[in-house]
């Protein structure tokens, strides 16, 4: 069991500019999550998919925020123009739901996004 | 307002001791989580509750989920070094398995000198 990965660990970009990140669950996990963390806080949900469909999306992922997961394994999220108030750890996670079983969601170790 | 209001928000005690953190909601939950996470690093996964009243126990820590399933606490005896983190607790209000996302509390930051 490799757990999830995300890539990549850190990333530095100037404001306006886009940026992608890359998410791999733990493998045959059905649901895969994202989240955002600043400082000071706990983890803020923004979207999460079930296989390859986006099931709900936060308020907080405005128009400038994507997020696919094409062939219903990895997931990427991508910012456009990029602002300050962006930066934060971007965390993913993924669980395995089957039927009425109550799962349990398994953190990667998330992309801490600076924006100058 | 926070739906999941953790306290104390900051801890430091001196190794040896025993200490407990709460997380407490107005709301009902069908399942609550804690997890621990390090500067850096993303949230590990310490225990899933689910029954009301339920305790369960890992080693040295304690968790209790709370009869009406709106609160729970964490004991930890003879705190270590090692316990130092971030320790979060985190609800979901979905029934019959359909999680949709967790709500997480700010977090204890919890420091265990030696």
């Amino acid at each position: 069991d490799t757990g999830v990965s995300q890539d990549p660990r850190h990333k530095i970009t100037k404001r306006g500019q886009n940026v992608t990140f890359r998410c791999d669950p733990i493998s045959e996990h059905n649901r895969l999550y994202w989240y955002r963390q600043t400082l000071g806080q706990g983890p803020e949900f923004l979207t999460y998919f079930q296989n390859e469909a986006q099931l709900e999306k936060s308020r907080l992922l405005s128009d400038r925020f994507s997020a696919e997961r094409p062939k219903g394994s990895f997931s990427t999220l991508e910012i456009q123009r990029t602002e300050q108030g962006d930066s934060a750890m971007y965390l993913c996670a993924s669980s395995l739901i089957r039927g009425l079983f109550t799962d349990t969601q398994y953190f990667g170790p998330g992309t801490r996004l600076t924006v100058l | 307002t926070q739906l999941l209001e953790q306290s104390p928000q900051f801890l430091s005690i001196q190794e040896g001791e025993n200490l407990t953190v709460y997380c407490n909601s107005s709301s009902v939950f069908s399942s609550l989580q804690w997890y621990r996470q390090e500067p850096g690093e993303g949230p590990v996964l310490l225990v899933t509750v689910v029954t009301g009243g339920e305790v369960k126990k890992l080693k040295r820590l304690t968790f209790q989920f709370g009869d009406a399933r709106k609160d729970s606490s964490l004991h930890i005896t003879a705190a270590q070094p090692g316990d130092t983190g971030l320790y979060l607790c985190a609800g979901d209000m979905n029934y019959g398995g359909s999680q949709g996302n967790l709500i997480f509390g700010k977090g204890t930051k919890l420091s265990v000198k030696p």
